[in-house]
C-alpha cells in the first residue's frame, strides 16, 4: 500500500533563515506530487507540482521553490524566510490512473 | 479555468440531524469532484469522488454526495450526524487527468450533541 510521508510537523524559523521541506511517498511509481499551502485554517492555495522527476509547475510566483530529485521525493525550500510564508504546508500525491490526491499529515511552519 | 465554491463558512447541526454541505463548480468540460475533511492540525481526508457513472455516491463514514450537472452542484450529505463529524470539509474539482486540484475555500462542520 501507498504511505506518503511529511517532516517535520512543525517548525519555527526566524525571518531570513532558509527552509526545507522534504515529502517522501512510498509503495508506487512516478506519482503526481503537490505542494499546498493552507492558511488560517482555511482555503489550499497550490503551490507547486511535478509529474515527473525534474518536471516543476509553479502556480503562485513567490519566494519558496521546489524540487525532485528522485521520482517520489518532493522538496520546498527558501532561501529567506518571510513573515508571511508561515502556514501550514501540505504535500500530496496521486497514482494514475486514480484521480484523487492523498495528502501528507502536513507541517506547521511559524516565521518570527 | 475550473473553480469551487463552498457558499457556507460555517454549517451547524444537531446531533442525529441530515446534514448537507453545498458546493458548485465551475469547468469547462465534464468534471472530475471530490470531497476531503480535515481534523485540526492534520492533513486532508479522501471521502469519495464523481468521475462518471451515478449521480449519487457513496464514501467513507456514511456519507454520500450528490452530482447535478443541470445546477453544476456536488453537495455532501450525510443522513445522520455525528460529533465526531464536525471538521472542516473541502470540496474539489479537475477538469480532466494529470492536472492539479482546485479546492474551495472549505465549510467548518459542527455538530452539536
Amino acid at each position: 500500500s501507498q504511505t506518503i510521508h511529511q517532516w517535520p510537523a512543525t517548525l519555527v524559523q526566524p525571518v531570513g533563515s532558509p527552509l526545507s521541506l522534504e515529502c517522501t511517498v512510498e509503495g508506487t511509481s512516478n506519482p503526481n506530487l503537490y505542494w499546498y499551502r493552507q492558511a488560517a485554517g482555511r482555503g489550499l492555495q497550490l503551490l507547486f507540482y511535478s509529474v515527473g522527476i525534474g518536471q516543476i509547475s509553479s502556480e503562485v510566483p513567490q519566494n519558496l521553490s521546489a524540487s525532485r530529485p528522485q521520482d517520489r521525493q518532493f522538496i520546498l525550500s527558501s532561501k529567506k524566510l518571510l513573515l508571511s510564508d508561515s502556514g501550514f504546508y501540505l504535500c500530496a500525491y496521486e497514482e494514475l490512473p486514480n484521480t484523487e490526491a492523498f495528502f501528507g499529515q502536513g507541517t506547521r511552519l511559524t516565521v518570527v | 479555468a475550473q473553480s469551487v465554491a463552498q457558499p457556507e463558512d460555517q454549517v451547524n447541526v444537531a446531533e442525529g440531524n441530515p446534514l448537507t454541505v453545498k458546493c458548485t463548480y465551475s469547468v469547462s468540460g465534464n468534471p472530475y469532484l471530490f470531497w476531503y475533511v480535515q481534523y485540526p492540525n492534520r492533513g486532508l481526508q479522501f471521502l469519495l469522488k464523481y468521475i462518471t457513472g451515478d449521480n449519487l455516491v457513496k464514501g467513507s463514514y456514511g456519507f454520500e454526495a450528490e452530482f447535478n450537472k443541470s445546477q453544476t452542484s456536488f453537495h455532501l450529505k450525510k443522513p445522520s450526524a455525528l460529533v465526531s463529524d464536525s471538521a472542516l470539509y473541502f470540496c474539489a474539482v479537475r477538469d480532466r487527468r494529470n492536472t492539479p486540484l482546485v479546492f474551495g475555500k472549505g465549510t467548518r462542520l459542527s455538530v452539536i450533541a
